[in-house]
């Protein structure tokens, strides 16, 4: 596609569900990384994919967040049991590389209510 | 203390003028981004640079790495650049953006 591509858009879940945030990078990109941007904190890294491999999950605040990526493209951030406190705008960014230009998508506003 | 310091917080200018938007970062880099994010969360890279000055219409942006300092200058503002304009640093042996808090920058027509 033209840019990264995330979806849903938006998302309300009860808390204590699981939900599935998909993120389709531009073409070609071999780097992809999730952020995520909460009200009032900014934006904060949660986990960086080189190709398929994920050589930086550092940022993945509690072992209820997992993320995989499959065919050096799609990658799905899985969020179990969700929280009030998960509330965010989840972004995807992809890159040809690592430590180049990073290309955002619109990012998936996620509510649990 | 955030490794990324922008100043200022906020910013409201009138249309014409002159804008300067300032980071500091307290560790080694090996790039600096600037990324501006309007109304509605999309996010654009604007700038990647690891040294010097690079210019892109309006657009300036500069970096000194002696003294850890970046500059994000806009010329001749217009309300369309009202946005908040986010800094970030990829530090050395690491692939992840490290961001500042954001300016939000209002010009009035």
């Amino acid at each position: 596609g033209a840019g990264v591509s995330q979806s849903p858009s938006n998302k309300v879940t009860e808390k204590g569900k699981d939900v599935e945030l998909r993120c389709d990078p531009i073409s070609g990109h071999t780097a992809l990384y999730w952020y995520r941007q909460s009200l009032g904190q900014g934006l904060e890294f949660l986990i960086y994919f080189q190709g398929n491999s994920a050589p930086d999950k550092s940022g993945l605040p509690s072992d209820r967040f997992s993320a995989e990526r499959t065919g050096g493209s799609v990658s799905t951030l899985t969020i179990q049991r969700t929280q009030q406190e998960d509330s965010a705008v989840y972004l995807c960014a992809s890159s040809f590389g690592p430590r180049q230009e990073a290309f955002f998508g619109q990012g998936t506003r996620l509510t649990v209510v | 203390k955030n490794e990324v310091e922008q100043s200022p917080q906020n910013l409201t200018a009138q249309e014409g003028e002159f804008i300067t938007i300032n980071c500091s970062y307290s560790v080694g880099i090996s790039a600096l981004h600037w990324l501006q994010q309007h109304p509605g969360g999309g996010i654009v890279s604007l700038f990647m640079l690891s040294s010097g000055k690079k210019k892109h219409g309006r657009l300036i942006a500069t970096i000194n790495i002696q003294e850890k300092h970046s500059s994000l200058h806009i010329t001749a503002s217009h309300p369309r650049d009202s946005a908040v304009y986010i800094c970030a640093i990829t530090q050395g042996g690491s692939e992840k953006l490290v961001f500042g808090k954001g300016t939000k920058l209002t010009v009035n027509p």
